[in-house]
């Protein structure tokens, strides 16, 4: 029930493209879900983060979409960069004793943009 | 300046030994957290302290100790190195743990401490 599946494990995609990046929870206490973004060498930085209150959230070319009938959450990279390729995280957290701010981790996806 | 420093950034050390790892968040939060990464980029949280008080223990072995002398500091101890330690331990800080508004949840990282253990 604390398992949050990440698909896939690694995309790549051309310049220009979209990049869809999926995630699926069981726990429907969860009301946080974030999305990393991690390059070589450095830690995971925020990218966008959305509320199950809300079904959609953009942030430039960057969107999350979320199902919550279905307990899924996307990633959607618009106009994808090769300065986008990094590994991506989904997460997912919630509000409860000692689990409040605990984030679970999807098991991250290795985008690559081609030139 | 950077707002969640850690120190080293790479620990080379053999079996058995003991280590520390630092970590300094200038950023006023109230959280800290330890995350450990596998070789496989699995992230998994270890500890969260919260106004220095121990708010999340996972199930980590107890030769992990961790020690946070100040809300903005967050150390890590590790006794009795083992092979499997071998990964890049992160360090993280948020305002608060849960918070209404969604940018108080936000978890800044830290840019890891990568640990070898020989």
């Amino acid at each position: 029930q604390q398992q949050v599946k990440q698909s896939p494990q690694s995309l790549i995609v051309q310049k220009g493209g979209i990049s869809i990046i999926n995630c699926a929870y069981e726990n429907t206490a969860f009301d946080y879900f974030p999305w990393y973004q991690q390059f070589p060498g450095k830690g995971p930085a925020l990218l966008i983060a959305i509320r199950p209150d809300v079904s959609e959230k953009k942030e430039g070319r960057f969107t999350i979409s979320f199902n919550k009938s279905a307990k899924q959450f996307s990633l959607h990279i618009m106009d994808s960069q090769p300065g986008d390729s990094a590994t991506y995280f989904c997460a997912a957290s919630r509000k409860g004793s000692s689990n409040t701010g605990k984030l679970i981790f999807g098991q991250g996806t290795t985008l690559q943009v081609k030139p | 300046d950077t707002a969640v420093s850690q120190t080293p950034k790479y620990l080379v050390t053999q079996m058995g030994n003991d280590k520390s790892i630092k970590c300094e968040q200038n950023l006023g939060h109230d959280t800290m957290y330890w995350y450990k990464q596998d070789s496989k980029k699995f992230l998994k949280i270890m500890f969260s302290y919260n106004n220095k008080e121990l708010i999340i223990n996972e199930t980590v072995p107890n030769r992990f100790s961790p020690k946070s002398p100040d809300k903005a500091h967050l150390n890590l101890h590790i006794n009795s190195l083992e092979l499997g330690d071998s990964a890049v331990y992160f360090c993280a800080s948020s305002q608060e743990r849960w918070g209404l508004d969604i940018s108080k949840n936000i978890q800044y990282f830290g840019a890891g401490t990568r640990l070898s253990v020989l």
